[in-house]
């Protein structure tokens, strides 16, 4: 079956502009993860959803990153303000259950110029 | 979650078995032992997962050790295509967040 999508695959944009990356996670499952993973170093974890709320957001750097699941399946990750820190890939994962193995996507590789 | 230690670079001979290992000293009698690995350019891949016995599937072997305090992934025959980083995480059976440390890169040689 189809796996998690995420769009776009390749992101540029200028410091200071927002951006919004998407998430298409495998079908009936419930739990969704955002990660961000820079060059060279193990994902780290964003947030969490379970169904359309986020049951832990502890990961969000700062209140410039903000991310919803609307109808409790795609989420979006939007990021005001970008600054060139928040190069990165940014990674969404889904399971059926929480406490279930995550699938992750490929990843959208955000480069702030 | 308990931290975990893996080295930071392996290698494998083509066809051979990699043996993984990982220490994770601290890990509580609630957390399981998960094994992602990550090949270049593409989010990670889970393989295989336990709590205190041993694993097996498709992909790997998972050896714990009867005080849980370390275990092996075991790749049986390597191809070129294992060569990655490959990611020890322990987790609670809360769930939530995959905490991923360093991870080892296994790079399988012809």
């Amino acid at each position: 079956g189809a796996g998690v999508s995420q769009t776009p695959s390749n992101k540029v944009t200028e410091k200071g502009k927002y951006v919004e990356l998407r998430c298409d996670p495998i079908s009936g499952h419930t739990a969704l993860y955002w990660y961000r993973q820079s060059l060279g170093q193990g994902p780290e974890f964003l947030i969490y959803f379970q169904g359309t709320g986020a049951a832990d957001d502890s990961g969000l750097p700062n209140d410039r990153f903000f991310a919803v699941r609307p109808e409790g399946s795609v989420s979006t990750l939007k990021i005001q303000r970008t600054e060139r820190g928040d190069s990165a890939v940014y990674l969404c994962a889904s399971s059926a259950s929480p406490v279930r193995e995550q699938y992750f996507g490929p990843g959208t590789r955000l480069t702030v110029t | 979650d308990a931290k975990t230690t893996q080295p930071t670079s392996m290698d494998c001979a083509e066809g051979r078995a990699a043996n993984l290992p990982c220490n994770h000293s601290t890990i509580s009698g609630n957390e399981y032992v998960y094994w992602y690995r990550q090949i270049h350019s593409q989010g990670p891949q889970y393989i295989i997962h336990g709590l205190k016995n041993n694993e097996t599937n498709e992909m790997a072997s998972l050896i714990i050790t009867e005080d849980r305090k370390s275990s092996t992934l075991i790749l049986p025959h390597a191809t070129l295509r294992d060569t990655a980083v490959y990611y020890c995480i322990v987790r609670d059976n809360a769930g939530n967040m995959l905490t991923f440390g360093g991870g080892t890169r296994l790079m399988v040689k012809p």
